[in-house]
């Protein structure tokens, strides 16, 4: 099954900085989506992103499909920002699509 | 409001004792997934289903049992053979994916089941 490879595991930065988070796939990918894990655990979509640039406020990413990778930034960070994020890649595989998650990037701001 | 809802919450059992998590979707979509979450890591796939009474086994199938009667509801049990069911449980939906391509998942709040 395909790989997926989040980095850094851990990053602090101070209020206002900005950040890149980056996920590396071991295949091709039908399927490639960002999330923000909660405090309370729930899995919020940011991106739904298999190919190309989206921006969103604040917050934009890449997947650039022929190297296998993504990346998600964050500008301006604010204390609402941290959190873990995860990335998780899908194949299509006739008909059947399943999603595997990295081990996530756990991002603390300080104020 | 269109949603996925997980039920209860939080879920304490002795072990020893099957349990199920309750999963409910009112998005018309057709997939619906379990996934295990342990501390500091990734989601896990448990199982999957693309269609009413279809289901398949994910990475982590065993000690688990699932039935998909309606297109809303993909109800998981954790029975007594799984050996560490103590985790976070977390369901999703989507709408098929196919020659068109995949299409997003979507999550519910999750389950914190403890087993003692």
């Amino acid at each position: 099954g395909i790989q997926v490879e989040q980095s850094p595991p851990d990053l602090i930065l101070q209020e206002g900085a900005n950040s890149t988070l980056r996920c590396n796939f071991s295949d091709s990918v039908n399927n490639l989506q960002w999330f923000h894990q909660n405090p309370w655990g729930q899995l919020i979509n940011l991106f739904y992103i298999p190919s190309g640039t989206k921006q969103n406020g604040r917050l934009s990413a890449t997947t650039v499909a022929t190297e296998r990778y993504s990346l998600l930034y964050i500008s301006s960070s604010q204390t609402t920002d941290s959190g873990v994020y995860f990335c998780a890649a899908g194949r299509l595989n006739f008909g059947n699509e399943k999603l595997t998650f990295g081990t996530g990037t756990r991002l603390t701001i300080i104020p | 409001d269109g949603g996925i809802t997980q039920s209860p919450k939080y879920l304490f059992r002795k072990e020893g004792q099957n349990v199920t998590l309750s999963c409910e979707q009112n998005l018309n979509h057709d997939a619906m997934y379990w996934y295990r979450q342990d501390p500091g890591q990734g989601l896990r796939l448990i199982y999957y289903s693309q269609i009413v009474n279809d289901f398949q086994k994910g990475d982590i199938a065993e000690g688990y049992s699932v039935s998909r009667e309606k297109k809303e509801s993909f109800p998981l049990t954790v029975t007594s053979a799984q050996k560490n069911p103590t985790a976070f449980y977390l369901c999703a939906s989507s709408i098929v994916g196919g020659l068109a391509g995949a299409y997003e998942q979507y999550f519910g709040p999750g389950t914190r089941l403890t087993v003692t």
